[in-house]
């Protein structure tokens, strides 16, 4: 699975857009890109994946580049429960095989 | 509708002590994962299973077995307890599609080897 690189923490004020970038410079062809988040000691928490195209759901909005080596994952209106661990994840859909990989994450702390 | 459980929540254990962490789903879900998180770090994988009867290594498999006897349930075993094992264990479980469905975690274990 390809390797993804994120900034340790990132603040962001109450109301505002939350923008969490994610390298994955190595991805390949048939991997996805997969957001997780973690609130405080909490079991982490899907929130959104996606290929090629960007994509939204009802929790955030995730934003790929053209060559696929980087995304984005926009939270519009930041609330103060947003405060978590985000962790990008990179891996292939494969049958039997599937490793979910996680690595280190980003700190996102909200503040008032 | 229940999800994944984890069972026990919290245990202590005094080193070369054995026990077993069960991790149950009520989703029909396929693929069934064993993660430990340890302070400040991310999440690191140990074993995994894609099937009844199927198990197979993570990132960081030495001192635990696994086993996979029924759909439902993935086992995570400690045969001889050691400082180093102290963490918070999580378990996930995902359909097991190809059409990429999300994994769901349990609440975890937070387990001290004294």
């Amino acid at each position: 699975d390809a390797k993804t690189t994120q900034p340790p923490s990132m603040d962001c004020a109450e109301g505002r857009a939350a923008n969490l970038p994610c390298n994955h410079s190595t991805i390949s062809g048939n991997e996805y890109v997969y957001w997780y988040r973690q609130i405080h000691s909490q079991g982490p928490q899907y929130i959104i994946h996606g290929l090629k195209n960007n994509e939204t759901n009802e929790m955030a909005s995730l934003i790929i580049t053209e060559d696929r080596k980087s995304s984005t994952l926009i939270l519009p209106h930041a609330t103060l429960r947003d405060t978590a661990v985000y962790y990008c994840i990179v891996r292939v859909a494969l049958y039997n095989t599937d490793k979910l990989i996680f690595g280190t994450g980003t700190r996102l702390q909200v503040f008032p | 509708n229940a999800g994944v459980t984890q069972t026990p929540k919290f245990r202590v254990l005094k080193t070369g002590q054995s026990m077993t962490l069960l991790c149950a789903q009520d989703m029909n879900h396929e693929y069934m994962y064993w993660y430990r998180q340890d302070p400040g770090m991310g999440l690191r994988l140990i074993h995994y299973s894609v099937g009844e009867g199927t198990t197979a290594k993570g990132e960081v498999p030495d001192g635990y077995n696994v086993s996979r006897l029924k759909k439902q349930n993935f086992l995570l075993g400690l045969e001889s307890a050691a400082p180093s094992q102290t963490s918070v264990y999580f378990c996930a479980s995902r359909l097991g599609d190809i059409l990429n469905t999300e994994a769901f975690f349990g609440q975890g274990t937070r387990l001290t080897v004294v």
